[in-house]
């Protein structure tokens, strides 16, 4: 079975850019979460999708956006990009949602932004 | 507000050695602790835990989790220099986003 898929794998942008990133989970998987993991902060929780909605989201502006397809694939979106936003954007799924689940990492997007 | 913290942050050891890594968490509406291993992109997942006192066992790793205490060990014995990557540990509460630690950076030297 193919694990998550990221794409791209790389990106250089410049600040007050925008970005898109994609995810694909594993097969059977309906729930798409997405992290943004830098050195300082670690893993950080962005938004969560499952059946095209977005049940849950973190502490990030609201530049950071994102959508679920009806095939369970996502996408994020960041705009007018800032010199912070340079981190490994990370994308995990599982089957459903819910608070005792093994959530699967996808290897990641590397965005740098200069 | 929910936090993991991870400890030591950095651990050298020998191959050989048995290592025991540390995560304490305070979550609101705990529901289970997650163990990954990361060594250049994707985190690999480790471990699921949901019951206390419940070893959970994969090859030479084990983890435990204790809920009156909050909080949860990875041991890791005869360790071997594949076993060098970053620990991350992480839990999810009530509301269902996993919280990460900052990580255990392991370094298994020959």
């Amino acid at each position: 079975k193919a694990g998550v898929t990221q794409t791209p794998r790389y990106l250089i942008k410049t600040r007050g850019q925008q970005v898109t990133l994609s995810c694909s989970p594993i097969s059977g998987h309906r729930s798409v979460s997405w992290y943004q993991q830098t050195p300082g902060q670690g893993l950080q929780f962005l938004f969560e999708y499952f059946s095209e909605t977005q049940r849950n989201k973190g502490n990030f502006p609201g530049r950071f956006s994102g959508r679920q397809f009806s095939n369970s694939r996502s996408e994020m979106n960041v705009s007018t990009l800032e010199l912070g936003d340079s981190a490994l954007y990370l994308c995990a799924s599982s089957l459903a949602p819910g608070a005792s689940r093994e959530q699967y990492f996808g290897p990641g997007t590397r965005l740098t932004v200069t | 507000e929910d936090k993991v913290v991870q400890s030591p942050l950095s651990l050298v050891v020998h191959e050989g050695d048995t290592v025991t890594l540390n995560c304490s968490y305070e979550v609101t509406n705990f529901r289970s602790l997650l163990w990954y291993k990361q060594e250049k992109k994707a985190p690999t997942f480790l471990f699921m835990l949901t019951s206390s006192g419940i070893e959970k066992k994969s090859g030479r790793l084990s983890s435990i989790l204790d809920k009156k205490e909050l909080f949860s060990i990875l041991n890791i014995t005869a360790t071997q220099t594949g076993d060098s990557a970053v620990y991350l540990c992480a839990a999810q509460g009530g509301s269902e986003k996993l919280v990460f630690g900052k990580g255990t950076k392991l370094t298994v030297n020959p």
